[in-house]
């Protein structure tokens, strides 16, 4: 089965840039998604299709992909962007299955 | 606006049953592809099955395959998860995830709060 493969853990101070990488055999070939996951809430979408932001999503984050790695960009961090970071794809080559990555925890300092 | 509300959580005995519910509102329920996400506590984000708009297609995890069956009932506008053969290993919070679009390819752009279910003897 694919597998997404993501750093554990991001720190960052407040007003910096977080980078959250999702590693992925030709992921560039995917369309990739990232949700946002708050303590005891559901998550939220905030990047879908590569780079792409649903309504209400703050500029601040902005998605790239290409080659082996997806990435998801926070920039001018806050403290309310502490969270639980996943990206997601769709495996078409395996009877289209849903992956999720394993998942970023990112700090606010 | 877009409301998803899981139902049928709890504690059941492994071997048993359960069917988890998820009742729509806010859209056209019909015209979208629905999904199962679970997370076992403390543990990440888990794709369980999709169920395309009309129900003619579904999809599911390796880990459940067999077991679980997902269906939908347009017409009450309600997601359902027949869980069966229940391991230890299936507790976790369940979520229903709406499709962005009515087949199985899409991203999950609005999620339930879930519902718990813990498999114990």
């Amino acid at each position: 089965s694919y597998v997404l493969t993501q750093s554990p853990a991001v720190s960052v101070a407040p007003g910096k840039t977080a980078k959250i990488t999702c590693g992925g055999n030709n992921i560039g070939n995917k369309g990739v998604h990232w949700y946002q996951q708050k303590p005891g809430q559901a998550p939220v979408l905030v990047v879908y299709d590569d780079s792409d932001r649903p309504s209400g999503i703050p500029e601040r984050f902005s998605g790239s992909n290409s080659g082996n790695t997806a990435t998801l960009t926070i920039s001018r961090v806050e403290a309310g962007d502490e969270a639980d970071y996943y990206c997601q794809v769709w495996d078409s080559r395996s009877d289209h299955q849903g992956v999720f990555g394993t998942g970023t925890k990112v700090t606010v300092l | 606006q877009v409301q998803l509300v899981e139902s049928g959580g709890g504690v059941v005995q492994p071997g048993r049953s359960l069917r988890l519910s998820c009742t729509a509102s806010g859209f056209t329920f019909s015209n979208y592809g629905m999904n199962w996400v679970r997370q076992a506590p403390g543990k990440g984000l888990e794709w369980v099955a999709v169920i395309w708009y009309d129900g003619t297609n579904e999809n599911y995890d390796d880990s459940v395959k067999g077991r679980f069956t997902i269906s939908r009932d347009n017409s009450k506008n309600t997601l359902y998860l027949q869980m069966n053969s229940l391991r230890d290993d299936d507790t976790a919070v369940y979520f229903c995830a709406k499709g962005s679009g009515g087949s199985g390819f899409s991203y999950f752009d609005h999620w339930g709060q879930g519902t718990l279910l813990t498999v114990s003897s």
